[in-house]
């Protein structure tokens, strides 16, 4: 069954480090998405992209972090110059298979990279 | 404004018991509301999803989840938990277009043998 991927699982940085974290959707889906759970509290969203541009995203999502689709199968998410209060659990997702109509659409989620920054 | 309320932070039932897991909802169109469970080092897997239809549905591993729009509610049971069943569980509401989700604080489930 067709999964979603993250890379690395967890990643150690010092505070103002750039880190990249990276993620393979499932190969047919068209909409992307970053989610992150700090330690003990619910998962939030962070941006969702779609035809190679951000279609959302959200007070988070501060010039700090970007993403890009480099190539047909991986998608990442930068943090120029992470803060202590960056260190969360980092979820990617994607969902709405090619042909598929919107509406109806679950999101497929990662296993998740555990960032912490010292 | 958008939100998602699960009252319990952590629940814990002996094996074979019944469960409840309670979530409300605030979404100003018309909601689609998923179950997700995390277990320790995996990702958010679906047990259950409510685009439309019956109010009552029946997800995998025999859970199921009942859609009440005049109490904003979509609560999960299960007639008899099993040990596997231990986990993290969010309730999530999102909107037609592949539009965000929402999360809840999560509920932990506790199964005591």
């Amino acid at each position: 069954e067709p999964e979603v991927t993250q890379t690395p699982s967890h990643q150690v940085t010092q505070m103002g480090q750039e880190v990249i974290l990276r993620c393979v959707p499932i190969s047919n889906h068209l909409y992307f998405y970053w989610y992150r759970q700090i330690l003990g509290q619910k998962v939030e969203f962070l941006v969702s992209f779609y035809n190679n541009e951000i279609s959302e995203k959200s007070e988070i999502f501060d010039d700090q972090f970007s993403v890009e689709r480099p190539d047909g199968s991986n998608f990442t998410l930068k943090i120029r110059s992470t803060k202590l209060e960056d260190s969360a659990m980092y979820f990617c997702a994607s969902s709405v298979e090619a042909g598929e109509r919107e509406g109806y659409n679950e999101q497929f989620f990662g296993p998740g990279t555990r960032l912490t920054v010292l | 404004a958008q939100s998602v309320t699960q009252p319990d932070i952590h629940i814990t039932v002996s094996e074979g018991a019944s469960l409840e897991l309670r979530c409300n909802y605030s979404y100003g169109a018309t909601p689609y509301l998923f179950w997700y469970v995390q277990s320790p080092g995996q990702g958010l897997q679906l047990p259950l999803k409510y685009f439309s239809g019956d109010t009552l549905v029946q997800g995998i591993k025999g859970f199921e989840a009942e859609f009440k729009r005049s109490q904003s509610s979509f609560n999960l049971r299960k007639p008899s938990v099993h040990w596997s069943d231990a986990a993290e569980y969010f309730c999530a509401v999102g909107g037609v277009g592949a539009q965000k989700l929402v999360f809840g604080q999560g509920t932990r489930l506790t199964i005591n043998p």
